[in-house]
């Protein structure tokens, strides 16, 4: 099966510039998730979804950072106007069912992003 | 609350040496535990999970861990190194009743020498 897909996989932008990134989960999967990984830090949840309603977004910088996710299928994360302490790998993950403690979730690539 | 602790950054083995990764966590609750692993410029891939059965996890590509609630650990090892398992692991736990939120580790880089 197709694992889970993000774009573009590098960025580099300037500071108080916008940006946005794309996720498409594995197909048939009901919860996404967006992390923000810093380099030489583990990933840290930003946004979760289920389906098309969030979950928890108690860790996003909501001033700045925004998500969607309106069919319930693929997402965009925006940035906007990004600071240079947003330079980091943001990673999209999908899981099955509803997202429960016990469930694997399945990461993207990754999109790097460089702010200047 | 939920946490983890990697408590080496970085590991060197020789190839064909035992390779031992260190993870201990804090959970309020009974935790699911992951190990995933991350090669440069990919996604993270699980390695293993302990979901409350078997306190000895197999696995892919030789790893296991084993959950010791006593000592709130969860360890990986492999009982040889391959040079391809050099890479960026991560512990990660998480709880029932925390918004079943993933929380990792800061990452251990594991190098194999040949």
């Amino acid at each position: 099966e197709a694992g889970v897909a993000q774009s573009p996989r590098y960025k580099i932008i300037e500071k108080r510039q916008s940006v946005a990134f794309w996720c498409n989960p594995i197909s048939g999967h009901a919860t996404l998730y967006w992390y923000q990984q810093i380099l030489g830090q583990g990933p840290k949840l930003l946004i979760q979804f289920q389906n098309n309603g969030v979950v928890d977004d108690s860790q996003l910088p909501k001033d700045r950072f925004s998500a969607e996710r309106l069919k319930g299928v693929d997402s965009t994360l925006k940035i906007q106007p990004a600071k240079l302490e947003d330079s980091a790998v943001y990673l999209c993950a999908s899981s099955s069912l509803s997202g429960g403690y016990q469930e694997t979730q399945y990461f993207g690539p990754g999109t790097r992003l460089l702010v200047l | 609350a939920q946490s983890v602790t990697q408590l080496d950054s970085h590991v060197s083995v020789s190839e064909g040496t035992p390779v031992l990764l260190r993870c201990n966590y804090s959970s309020s609750y009974s935790p699911s535990l992951f190990w995933y692993v991350q090669h440069p410029n990919k996604g993270l891939q699980l390695l293993l999970k302990y979901t409350s059965a078997a306190t000895l996890v197999k696995g892919i590509n030789g790893f296991e861990a084993e959950f010791k609630k006593s000592e709130t650990s969860f360890h990986l090892t492999k009982p040889s190194a391959h040079m391809s398992d050099a890479a960026e692991y991560f512990c990660v736990v998480s709880a029932r009743g925390f918004g079943n939120q993933f929380y990792f580790g800061t990452g251990t880089s594991l190098t194999v020498i040949p």
